[in-house]
C-alpha cells in the first residue's frame, strides 16, 4: 500500500492549546497537501506546500516538509473547539500523474472548550 | 473557489439493487475525476479515476463490473454500485481535479453515504 502514515490517530486538546499532527509518506513527492474532514462530510483543502519548500503559513495553520525524511507536520495554534475533525495529509507525484492523491491515515482532533 | 457538487448525499437501498453517484464540478470543466471510498473512521481510498470519453482506471483489488463509473461530460461523472450488498455500505466522495495557477487543484464533493440494508 501507497498510503501514508500519521500520528496521532487521535489527538484530545483543551481550547486555546496548539495542536500538531505528523505524516510520513513513501514515495518522492511533488506536492503535500492537508485536508480537513468533519464527520460525515466532505474535504476542504487547508493548504498546499511544494516538495521544495520546508515551511508555509497560512492564518493559525503551520506546515513544514522534510523531503529527506519524508514527513511533515501540521501545527495549529490556539485551537478552537470548531477545529475538532480528522485531518489527513495527501501526498501527489510524478508517478502518479500529479492528480491522484494519496491519503494518510488521518489525525481525529477533538477541541474541547 | 471551485465547486463540485455531488449527489445524492444519502442513500439507502436494498440489497441487490443498483445505486448511481453522481459527481458534477460546477464552475470548470473537469477531464480527470477521482472516486475514493472511505469506511468509517478510516481514510480516503482511491477506487478508480474517471476519464472524460474513455475508460476509468481502476486501482488493484476494485472490481470494476462492480462499480461502472462513466464520465460522459467535462462536467459529470457518475458511480453506479451494482447488486449492491451490505459490505459495500461505505462513504463515497469524488473529486475533480483543476489545472491553474501552475499546478493541478483537487476539488471534493460532499460525499455520499451509502446504506445497503
Amino acid at each position: 500500500s501507497q498510503q501514508g502514515e500519521e500520528d496521532p490517530q487521535a489527538l484530545s486538546i483543551q481550547e486555546g492549546e496548539n495542536a500538531t499532527m505528523n505524516c510520513s509518506y513513501k514515495t518522492s513527492i511533488n506536492n503535500l497537501q492537508w485536508y480537513r474532514q468533519n464527520s460525515g462530510r466532505g474535504l476542504v483543502h487547508l493548504i498546499l506546500i511544494r516538495s521544495n519548500e520546508r515551511e508555509k503559513h497560512s492564518g493559525r495553520l503551520r506546515v513544514t516538509l522534510d523531503t529527506s525524511k519524508k514527513s511533515s507536520s501540521l501545527l495549529i495554534t490556539a485551537s478552537r473547539a470548531a477545529d475538532t475533525a480528522s485531518y489527513f495529509c495527501a501526498t501527489a507525484s510524478m508517478n502518479t500523474g500529479f492528480q491522484k492523491l494519496v491519503f494518510g491515515t488521518g489525525t481525529r482532533l477533538l477541541v474541547s472548550p | 473557489g471551485a465547486v463540485v457538487s455531488q449527489h445524492p448525499s444519502r442513500v439507502i437501498c436494498k440489497s441487490g439493487t443498483s445505486v448511481k453517484i453522481e459527481c458534477r464540478s460546477l464552475d470548470f470543466q473537469a477531464t480527470t475525476m477521482f472516486w475514493y471510498r472511505q469506511f468509517p473512521k478510516q481514510s480516503l481510498m482511491l477506487m478508480a479515476t474517471s476519464n472524460e470519453g474513455s475508460k476509468a482506471t481502476y486501482e488493484q483489488g476494485v472490481e470494476k463490473d462492480k462499480f461502472l463509473i462513466n464520465h460522459a461530460s467535462l462536467t459529470l461523472s457518475t458511480l453506479t454500485v451494482t447488486s449492491a450488498h451490505p459490505e459495500d455500505s461505505s462513504f463515497y466522495i469524488c473529486s475533480a481535479s483543476r489545472q491553474g495557477r501552475g499546478r493541478t487543484e483537487a476539488f471534493f464533493g460532499q460525499g455520499t453515504r451509502l446504506t445497503v440494508v
